[in-house]
């Protein structure tokens, strides 16, 4: 069973669509994120959510908007696509935040080519 | 200056090879460090957390350097499955805890 979830696995879009990416993660855990990595392999941390309240929210445009259903879901919808959001994201989870010591465990990462 | 820093590589080495990576972060307040592997186009998966005192898994160890604000990954007797880009990652806290990722280490083992 796939631990860290996400789908599609392959979008690609033209500008100005709006796109929704989803993740699910069935290990009990608390804590989900959001990460792009872009063409350069950055891996930067967009959003977290702990027990489906946002924890960390980076500098991202507010085209870009996750929701939690439930602590098993994180999702992220992008408003108006641009050429530059064209990335791989993944979703990650972990089991507790606070403690810092936690490994996290990665989706095997959603390509978005926007066009 | 980047709040973690590696050297991109790429490191060719042949099998058998010993090779070391260090990784250098800017936060001194940075608590729990650790060792990641991304193979092409999959994603990041853990290889090693980094203790204080230095830590060891097989052919792998990885060493603290607080003073200096490093820490070092040892491979020895590199496979050619150890081919893969290696991401050093820094828990730091600014309000929250977060993960801070390097831009990763490539990683060639050459038969």
């Amino acid at each position: 069973d796939t631990a860290v979830s996400q789908t599609p696995k392959y979008l690609v879009t033209q500008m100005g669509n709006d796109k929704s990416i989803k993740c699910e993660q069935n290990l009990g855990h608390d804590t989900m994120y959001w990460y792009k990595q872009d063409s350069k392999k950055f891996l930067k941390i967009m959003f977290s959510y702990n027990n489906k309240e946002l924890i960390i929210n980076e500098t991202v445009p507010n085209r870009f908007s996750p929701k939690s259903p439930d602590k098993a879901h994180l999702n992220l919808h992008i408003n108006s696509l641009e050429l530059g959001d064209s990335a791989v994201y993944f979703c990650a989870s972990s089991q507790d935040l606070a403690g810092g010591t936690d490994t996290q465990y990665f989706g095997p990462g959603t390509r978005l080519t926007v066009l | 200056r980047k709040e973690v820093e590696q050297d991109p590589g790429p490191f060719n080495v042949p099998e058998g090879a010993t090779v070391a990576f260090n990784c250098t972060y800017s936060n001194s307040a940075s608590q729990s460090f650790f060792w990641y592997r991304q193979d092409c186009r999959k994603e990041p998966k853990l290889l090693m957390s980094v203790y204080s005192s230095g830590n060891e898994d097989g052919r792998f160890t990885a060493q603290l350097n607080r003073a200096s604000q490093y820490i070092s990954l040892l491979i020895r007797d590199s496979k050619l499955s150890d081919s893969a880009t290696y991401l050093c990652v820094v828990m730091g806290h600014s309000g929250t805890y977060k993960y801070i990722f390097g831009t990763g280490t490539r990683l060639k083992v050459l038969a």
